[in-house]
């Protein structure tokens, strides 16, 4: 069964303090691994998405990176607007439509 | 642009109302989703439709019954809910190997 775990649950930033989400993941192959950004009460927002190890993509303050057991998300100084919950989820390689979500980082930055 | 609406935006709703939540994306997508969220939780498969057919259905109650009118419309029909069935509702489109996700409907069953 494919898993995903990430860490820490919840992380506060002073502004300007950066730092690095984790998330782990067990899938029978990797076809993908997406990060999202959620505020409260709306949708997720695309950040990322990897496709094999040692992949990295960059936007504004953050960097996802990818090995074959875990992605990290880098931010690097953070504003406040950065707070949100960060969602990491894989999709397995066998044609599989499904999205294995972890349970979040609750990320806040205080000013 | 990777924009997936929604509509309503909220929606209330007592246990032997029927209502519909709305998704629509121009994209060109071809397969399209229904999600539910809880508080605090990741969002929870409900419904996957490839190219206008049902793929997946993620042993969900017979009270929602989702339709795919045509590629760029997804509906979610809504019947005699119950309480814990509150949540926010999310639609999502799939480009290349990436879900697009909505805004949500934010679904309260009294």
């Amino acid at each position: 069964e494919d898993q995903v775990t990430q860490s820490p649950e919840a992380l506060r930033l002073q502004e300007g303090e950066s730092s690095s989400l984790n998330c782990s993941y067990t899938v029978s192959g990797l076809r993908g691994l997406f990060w999202y950004r959620q505020d409260p009460g709306k949708g997720p927002e695309f950040l990322f998405t990897l496709y094999s190890a040692g992949e990295e993509k960059e936007k504004e303050r953050l960097k996802a990176t990818l090995t074959k057991k875990e992605s990290f998300l880098h931010i690097t100084a953070p504003k406040p607007e950065d707070s949100a919950t960060y969602l990491c989820a894989v999709q397995a390689n066998f044609g599989n439509e499904k999205l294995t979500f972890g349970t979040g980082t609750r990320l806040t930055i205080i000013p | 642009d990777t924009e997936v609406t929604q509509t309503p935006k909220h929606l209330v709703m007592g246990m032997t109302n029927k209502k519909s939540l709305k998704c629509e994306q121009h994209m060109g997508h071809r397969a399209m989703y229904w999600y539910k969220q809880k508080a605090k939780k990741p969002p929870e498969l409900m419904f996957v439709y490839s190219y206008e057919k049902l793929s997946i259905n993620e042993s969900v109650p017979s009270r929602f019954s989702p339709e795919c009118p045509n590629s760029s419309l997804l509906n979610l029909h809504l019947h005699a809910l119950q309480p814990e069935d509150s949540a926010l509702y999310l639609c999502a489109s799939r480009g290349d190997q990436t879900q697009y996700f909505g805004p949500g409907t934010r679904l309260l069953v009294l």
